[in-house]
């Protein structure tokens, strides 16, 4: 079993509309919890980090659920620039080593 | 945008030849990280460094090496290339001191093909 799973989708989504992604992970001591946002032949860039508490930034709106192991992404009144490859990413407890899911690819349709 | 290079951006070359991939920072950040990016593997820590002449293995260590001389530079090498080992291969930097739940910045990668 993966360390970090996701559902690599494509999800194909019209703009405007609310889509969601999940990710589960496998280390129940696994402490910090993101989401990386990675655009075509680019670099993966931090998105929003995901809080015990849930937080929203904008569109955005990240949920942890540390009883099930899973962390899920929310995006509302998705744009075109929303079109990206989503990796969910999570670090050990007392290491800056991350693992990486291998990512949610999400298209927006005009 | 964090201050991270790679060069070169592209490479192609021939088994068993070496390569060296250099990854520079101007952010004095003290972690660098050597990652892969493959299709259905997500991206994979092949080594990292926390310091000046600190380094370690990461999951997909096998066949590379590094070297930190300098805290701005970190060097990837490929003894003798393998076509298993064309990739995009991404450096990132982070520095615990700005907090548990600090970011990890990503150069723009390099695409090494090996024929």
């Amino acid at each position: 079993r993966k360390e970090v799973e996701q559902d690599p989708g494509p999800f194909n989504v019209p703009e405007g509309a609310t889509v969601a992604f999940n990710c589960t992970y496998s280390n129940s001591a696994s402490q910090s919890f993101f989401w990386y946002r990675q655009d075509c032949r680019k670099e993966p860039k931090l998105l929003m980090s995901v809080y015990s508490s849930g937080n929203e930034d904008g569109r955005f709106t990240a949920q942890l659920n540390r009883a099930s192991q899973y962390i899920s992404l929310l995006i509302r009144d998705s744009k075109l620039s929303d079109s990206a490859t989503y990796l969910c990413v999570v670090r050990g407890f007392g290491n800056e080593k991350l693992t990486f899911g291998t990512g949610t690819r999400l298209t927006i349709i005009p | 945008d964090a201050g991270i290079t790679q060069s070169p951006r592209h490479k192609v070359t021939e088994t068993g030849t070496p390569v060296t991939l250099r990854c520079h920072q101007t952010e004095n950040h003290r972690y660098m990280y050597w990652y892969r990016q493959d299709p259905g593997h997500g991206l994979r820590l092949i080594h990292y460094s926390y310091g000046v002449k600190d380094t370690d293995k990461g999951e997909v260590s096998d066949g590379y090496s590094v070297s930190r001389s300098k805290t701005e530079d970190f060097l990837l090498t490929l003894e003798s290339a393998t076509s298993s080992q064309t990739s995009v291969y991404f450096c990132a930097i982070s520095d615990p001191a700005r907090g548990q739940l600090n970011e990890q910045f990503f150069g723009p990668g390099t695409r090494l093909t090996v024929l």
